[in-house]
């Protein structure tokens, strides 16, 4: 079982609508929780993190985080062309290093 | 302010050779960590290391090494280059080391092509 898991799409969706990206982890004890924005050819940019049950809300981007079921989730509202990146989930472990998982693909048809 | 920088930005190295690639981290963060990435996968954790210490070793060969400088900047060192590690090579700053709770912020990367 990979530590981090992510459907790597890709996942189409049309503007205007809400695009929802979904996460799993393994390790029951982790507690610090990103996700990243990394369009073709950049670096990762960090867009969200959740630390807490619940949900985090940063203008059009809601993070959701359930540590029972070992679920993050990111919904993007209003969806728009340039939200068209990959998507990485990533964890913290070990309070040293992240895991990423392999992240997915998200397109905004106009 | 700036940002994370990483130099150079694009390399090309010949199997067997040796490769520097350095990284400044963000005025007034004092932990860097280096991160591989190959096409279509999520990137790998190198190396961590805060106020010049190694905090943390990913499952990489003893070909690649790191350290840091007194003003928190860093080179990651790879030698006896593979085809295998052609990647884009990330450095991330974070305030802190040890916390949970912080969070990182990435430089443009460093794409290295073995040829």
């Amino acid at each position: 079982q990979k530590e981090v898991e992510q459907n790597s799409g890709p996942l189409s969706v049309p503007e205007g609508a809400i695009a929802s990206l979904n996460c799993t982890y393994s390790d029951r004890v982790s507690q610090s929780f990103f996700w990243y924005r990394q369009y073709s050819g950049k670096s990762p940019e960090l867009i969200m993190s959740i630390y807490s049950n619940g949900d985090k809300e940063d203008g059009r981007f809601t993070a959701q985080l359930n540590k029972a079921s070992q679920y993050v989730s990111l919904l993007i509202r209003d969806s728009q062309p340039s939200d068209s990146a990959t998507y990485l989930c990533a964890v913290i472990q070990g309070a040293q290093k992240l895991v990423f998982g392999q992240g997915t693909r998200l397109t905004i048809n106009p | 302010d700036a940002g994370v920088t990483q130099s150079p930005t694009h390399l090309i190295k010949t199997r067997g050779q040796q490769v520097t690639l350095r990284c400044s981290p963000i005025s007034g963060h004092k932990s860097v960590s280096w991160y591989q990435q190959v096409l279509g996968q999520g990137p790998q954790f190198i190396f961590q290391y805060y106020e010049k210490e190694e905090r943390g070793r990913g499952n990489f060969p003893d070909r690649f090494s790191a350290r840091q400088f007194p003003n928190y900047s860093s080179e990651l060192n790879v030698n006896a280059l593979l085809l295998g590690d052609s990647a884009l090579y990330l450095c991330a700053s974070s305030l802190v080391a040890g916390n949970l709770n912080t969070e990182a912020f990435f430089g443009q990367g460093t794409r290295l092509t073995v040829v």
